[in-house]
């Protein structure tokens, strides 16, 4: 069975910081998706990663993804306090059942 | 608005009863998937439908059930209340079977008191 794990699952940085957050899954895939979820919201679609090599960026954050090495980084740079927020990645698995994985989410709380 | 639908979007029920929450998808897409969340806790998949027909179950009480419409909204019921049902409960559709990766409905608020 695909897992998908993320850490850490809890983050506080000041801002100003650079971090990353990671995404480990067990199996192959070749599609990976990376949300936002503020507390109490929905998940808002941040990333979606088609293919090996594959990098994103939107601001302040920017999302790459290693097929071979079943890795995807979430690298958030010069931390504001607005970009506080839970972020998960989910991965398809491309199984009969459709259904894609998701981590248990990286909780980040990023201090004035 | 993503374009999913949830209704209500607070609900406060008691113990034992028996609730509705209802799902429109985006237009277009076919799947439907339903996810509970607990305080504190990450997204626990339920189950899923495919143009009408269920496609996958996850960690769904017996309690609770689903099903997905010729129109392709969706309803999970959820019967026999129990103080740990208070969730946040999350409905999500894709196109072509969650290949794109999933739009997600701004949720429901279910509290058992």
């Amino acid at each position: 069975e695909l897992k998908v794990e993320q850490n850490p699952l809890f983050l506080s940085m000041q801002e100003g910081k650079n971090y990353t957050i990671y995404c480990n899954y067990s199996t192959t895939s070749d599609r990976l998706y990376w949300y936002r979820q503020d507390p109490g919201k929905s998940l808002e679609s941040l990333f979606v990663l088609l293919s090996n090599g594959a990098v994103k960026q939107e601001g302040r954050l920017m999302a790459s993804l290693d097929t071979k090495a079943r890795l995807s980084t979430l690298h958030i740079t010069a931390a504001v306090h607005d970009l506080s927020a839970t972020y998960f990645c989910a991965v398809d698995p491309a199984r009969r059942d459709d259904k894609i994985i998701f981590g248990k989410g990286t909780r980040l709380h990023i201090l004035p | 608005d993503s374009g999913v639908t949830q209704t209500p979007k607070h609900l406060i029920t008691a113990t034992g009863q028996r609730v509705t929450l209802r799902c429109s998808p985006r237009s277009g897409d076919l799947s439907v998937y339903w996810y509970q969340q607990s305080l504190d806790q990450g997204l626990q998949f339920l189950i899923q439908y495919y143009n009408g027909e269920e496609r996958a179950k996850g960690n769904i009480l017996e309690r609770f059930s689903a099903q997905q419409f010729p129109d392709l909204h969706s309803e999970l019921n959820l019967s026999s209340l129990e103080l740990g049902d208070s969730a946040l409960y999350f409905c999500a559709s894709s196109v072509v079977r969650g290949r794109g990766g999933y739009t997600f409905g701004s949720g429901t608020r279910l509290t058992v008191v």
